[in-house]
């Protein structure tokens, strides 16, 4: 079975550009989440989306959006990069579950680097 | 707000010796508990999964859960240099709520 799937695996941008990065669930999960984590830092939640729909949003700016595609598949939009923005952006996924036993499963991440 | 509070380290162990990593929570509502490892410049890979009270052992590795008083302990018998990582505890509540990780103890396994 496959994993998460990310693209790209390194991205290089330069300040106010536009970045986007994608995602590809396992096969049969819904749910998608994404985490920023700066070098040295903890995971700091960005958004998670179900069945199509936003579902949670971390404390981001709206500079930061995303979407879910019919296939689960997600992408993850950074507006008007910013330098703070150099990090690692990790896609999970998880099943749809109506009670609490759902497990995230990560991607290997995208590098996003802004100069 | 839900947090989950881990002691960021680094924990230092010998070789051989059993590693105990702890972590506490605040949201009593909370279902399903996780541990996840994770290297340097990696993604975090499951380790376990514990969502009833009391022990769960799963090779060198051990979850322990207790509702009451809000905590989750991940032992790791026989540690070896490759357990060298940061571990992350994450809880999950019930349908239409999100993970919510802690800030991760880095263990440091001496040869």
């Amino acid at each position: 079975e496959a994993g998460v799937t990310q693209s790209p695996t390194h991205l290089i941008k330069t300040r106010g550009q536009q970045a986007t990065l994608r995602c590809s669930p396992i096969s049969g999960h819904t749910s998608v989440y994404w985490y920023q984590q700066a070098l040295g830092l903890g995971l700091q939640f960005l958004l998670w989306y179900d069945e199509g729909e936003e579902r949670n949003r971390g404390n981001f700016p709206p500079r930061f959006s995303g979407r879910q595609f019919p296939n689960y598949s997600s992408e993850l939009n950074v507006n008007a990069l910013e330098l703070e923005d150099s990090a690692l952006y990790l896609c999970a996924s998880s099943p749809w579950a109506v009670d609490s036993t759902d497990t995230q499963y990560f991607g290997p991440g995208t590098r996003l680097t802004v100069l | 707000q839900k947090e989950v509070e881990q002691n960021s380290g680094p924990l230092s162990v010998p070789e051989g010796a059993i590693a105990s990593l702890n972590c506490t929570y605040s949201d009593r509502v909370s279902q399903s508990f996780f541990w996840y490892r994770q290297y340097s410049g990696k993604s975090p890979e499951l380790i376990m999964s514990i969502y009833s009270n009391g022990d769960k052992e799963d090779g060198r590795f051990t979850a322990q859960l207790n509702k009451a008083s809000q905590y989750v302990s991940l032992l790791i018998r026989d540690s070896q240099p490759s357990d060298s990582a940061t571990y992350l505890c994450a809880q999950k509540g019930n349908y239409g709520q999100n993970f919510v990780f802690g800030p991760g103890t880095r263990l440091s396994v001496l040869p």
